[in-house]
């Protein structure tokens, strides 16, 4: 079976410096990895997502993600944190069996943003 | 264009009630998922539709949880004889059907069970 795990519950960092959130994987097969967000009383947003193209992601708001096959990671980061950023993020990985695509989620990383 | 809906948006019911929650996929894709997302358990895969075919039913907690979806859109999600357990947010999400396509996720409904 296919699973994430976050390593951190939560992280805390100042606007404009740097965000890494850290996700680490198992599959039995090459996965397809997905970053998702939700914003407080919001719902799940897509951030990123591969599918065995290019290792190097890039999303939306300026987030990107590596796959590091040979550690098995998939950790998120951005350049410059900004205030907006503040959420929650999962790590994702596709399960294919049983034909469908459904979604396994890490436990989360909630993302703070202090001035 | 129109994303995911559901309604409704919170639900109170009493335990032993039964429940319905409805999800209104985007219009042409054929895939069609419920989650659960709780303290206890974090968000886990329910139910999936695809089609015409028989739905993956795999996730679901127990016998008191059932779903349809009738003429290949809307869905329902049936809790019967709630229970404090059952208190979440239930989130759906439909894709265009293709594997390890983006499932787009609709606000959700948040069940609490007293």
């Amino acid at each position: 079976a296919q699973s994430v795990t976050q390593l951190d519950s939560h992280v805390s960092v100042s606007e404009g410096t740097p965000v890494l959130l850290r996700c680490n994987y198992s599959s039995s097969y090459s996965p397809s990895l997905f970053w998702y967000v939700q914003h407080p009383n919001k719902g799940l947003q897509l951030l990123l997502k591969y599918t065995s193209a290019a290792t190097l992601v890039k999303g939306i708001n300026g987030f990107e993600a590596e796959f590091k096959k040979s550690e098995t990671s998939f950790h998120l980061t951005k350049p410059s944190a900004h205030m907006s950023d503040a959420a929650e993020y999962f790590c994702v990985v596709s399960d294919f069996t049983g034909g469908g695509n459904k979604l396994t989620f890490g436990t989360g990383t909630q993302l703070k943003v202090e001035l | 264009g129109a994303g995911v809906s559901q309604s409704p948006s919170n639900k109170v019911t009493e335990k032993g009630k039964d429940v319905e929650l409805r999800c209104d996929p985007i219009s042409g894709h054929t895939a069609l998922y419920w989650y659960r997302q709780s303290l206890g358990q974090g968000l886990e895969f329910l139910i999936y539709f695809q089609g015409n075919s028989a739905p993956d039913k795999s996730g679901l907690p127990s016998d008191r949880f059932s779903a349809e979806r009738t003429g290949g859109s809307v869905s329902t999600l049936t809790i019967q004889r709630t229970q404090q357990e059952d208190s979440a947010v239930y989130l759906c999400a439909s894709s265009r059907g293709l594997m390890a396509d983006t499932q787009y996720f609709g606000p959700g409904t948040r069940l609490t069970v007293l």
